[in-house]
């Protein structure tokens, strides 16, 4: 079945980087474009970041814009989020999802907690 | 890009119908077929039971309908039940060069 398991989140001071990844199994990744999504504590949803099926093209949140970047490694079947700069605005639940056609996302990991603090 | 709109709260009783509205502009919900629906329960990772306006994906229930006019799209739940109480989301592609956007959440109360 298909299974999509984030890691990388935690504690981090503002200023700090962190690495989020997303390791999926179950479907052909190759085939899927892939997003981040983020859940600010008691807020909505918000875009982070996407990416298409073949890496051609990538779109941000602007408040994310210059600061983070998606990747893909199709022979690890694994989506990335590299966060520079962080910021107290970033804290929140990042998930993964895979997406079956222009933001349906059918598919989510189980978010993992960010939290920039001093 | 803006947040579409949806009322920020919707409720009826067990067995009736509901419908959640979710206005945005002719770039992005009125200009394209990709409009989705997402149900999210507390502390749970958001799932998907509408997409491309009017499809459900398997496992959902045809209680769930999705439909649009112009640039609102709506979701109808009908025949409450308990388990349908959560928040809903509506989320609109907005063109190859830009990022889709999210309605503000609508908090759907079975009473």
């Amino acid at each position: 079945q298909v299974q999509l398991v984030e890691s990388g989140g935690g504690v981090v001071q503002p200023g700090r980087s962190l690495r989020l990844s997303c390791e999926t199994s179950g479907f052909t990744f190759s085939n899927h474009g892939m997003h981040w999504v983020r859940q600010a504590p008691g807020k909505g949803l918000e875009w982070v970041a996407v990416i298409w099926y073949d890496g051609s093209k990538k779109h941000y949140a602007d408040s994310v814009k210059g600061r983070f970047t998606i990747s893909r490694d199709d022979s690890k079947n694994t989506l990335y989020l590299q966060m520079n700069s962080l910021r107290a605005e970033d804290t929140a639940v990042y998930y993964c999802a895979r997406d079956i056609s222009y933001y349906s996302d059918d598919s989510w990991g189980q978010g993992t907690l960010v939290t920039v603090s001093s | 890009q803006s947040a579409l709109t949806q009322p920020p709260s919707a409720s009826g009783s067990p067995g009736q119908s509901v419908t959640i509205s979710c206005t945005g502009t002719s770039s992005d919900v009125g200009g394209y077929n990709y409009v989705s629906w997402y149900q999210q329960h507390p502390g749970k990772a958001p799932k998907l039971v509408i997409y491309d306006v009017t499809k459900r994906p398997s496992g959902v229930p045809d209680r769930f309908f999705g439909s649009k006019s112009g640039n609102t799209a709506s979701l109808t739940v009908s025949g409450l039940q308990a388990e349908d109480e959560a928040d809903y989301y509506c989320t609109s592609y907005a063109g190859s060069n830009n990022l889709g956007v999210f309605g503000g959440g609508t908090k759907l109360t079975v009473l």
